[in-house]
């Protein structure tokens, strides 16, 4: 089945630590998004890549970077983790086109900053 | 005023109800309204799209579009406790080319 994949679904890591988080899609979409996802908060948008072009929200940490090496891959790399970013981290990935511009995210991973 | 708003609840229905979910947005312009349901610790899973006004169904669900009163609505008929979950509204913005999402409306379906 076509799908997106994230690895790993946990992943603990050390305050100032660098951590790597990856993401997969099997769906040859164009458009492929990083979310942070806070307890009983909604998802909060880090960046996209509209195929090889990058997108960053203007209130995205520069603490957090991102890379598409191909359509299939995309990683989130947080540089230097602090206490306030542990959260869910959501990939997500579109396809534009048409009326409906729908996402399909992937599992998800939860990030714990020791 | 939030782009998109949601009243948080939780709203408790009894198994069998009609569950109604309501959701609000500020951008006129808006294409494309989506909902997800999201597990507690799980991803949100799309389960409905609409971009025409009036009603679409999908088996128990129907998603409700009304773009003159910018409001859109998802009705669970024949609740079930496995419904329980946090449901996200969310439209796709054609002037930033992003996803919004409301806060989500957490549901309880009790046996």
């Amino acid at each position: 089945d076509a799908m997106v994949i994230q690895n790993p679904r946990y992943q603990v890591t050390q305050f100032g630590k660098p951590v790597t988080l990856s993401c997969s899609q099997t769906l040859n979409h164009n458009v492929m998004y990083w979310y942070q996802q806070k307890s009983s908060q909604a998802p909060k948008l880090l960046f996209h890549y509209y195929d090889k072009d990058f997108n960053n929200e203007a209130d995205t940490p520069d603490n957090f970077q991102s890379r598409r090496p191909n359509t299939s891959f995309c990683f989130l790399d947080i540089r230097s983790p602090g206490l306030g970013d542990a959260a869910m981290y959501l990939c997500a990935t579109s396809n534009p086109g048409g009326n409906v511009n729908e996402q399909y995210f992937g599992p998800g991973t939860r990030l714990t900053v020791t | 005023q939030k782009e998109v708003e949601q009243n948080s609840g939780p709203l408790s229905v009894p198994e069998g109800a009609i569950a109604s979910l309501n959701c609000t947005y500020s951008d006129r312009g808006s294409q494309s309204f989506f909902w997800y349901r999201q597990y507690s610790g799980k991803s949100p899973e799309l389960i409905m799209f609409i971009y025409s006004n009036g009603d679409k169904e999908d088996g128990r669900f129907t998603a409700q579009l009304n773009k003159a009163s910018q409001y859109v609505s998802l009705l669970i008929r024949d609740s079930q406790p496995s419904d329980s979950a946090t449901y996200l509204c969310a439209f796709f913005s054609g002037n930033t080319g992003k996803l919004i999402f409301g806060q989500g409306t957490t549901l309880q379906v009790k046996p």
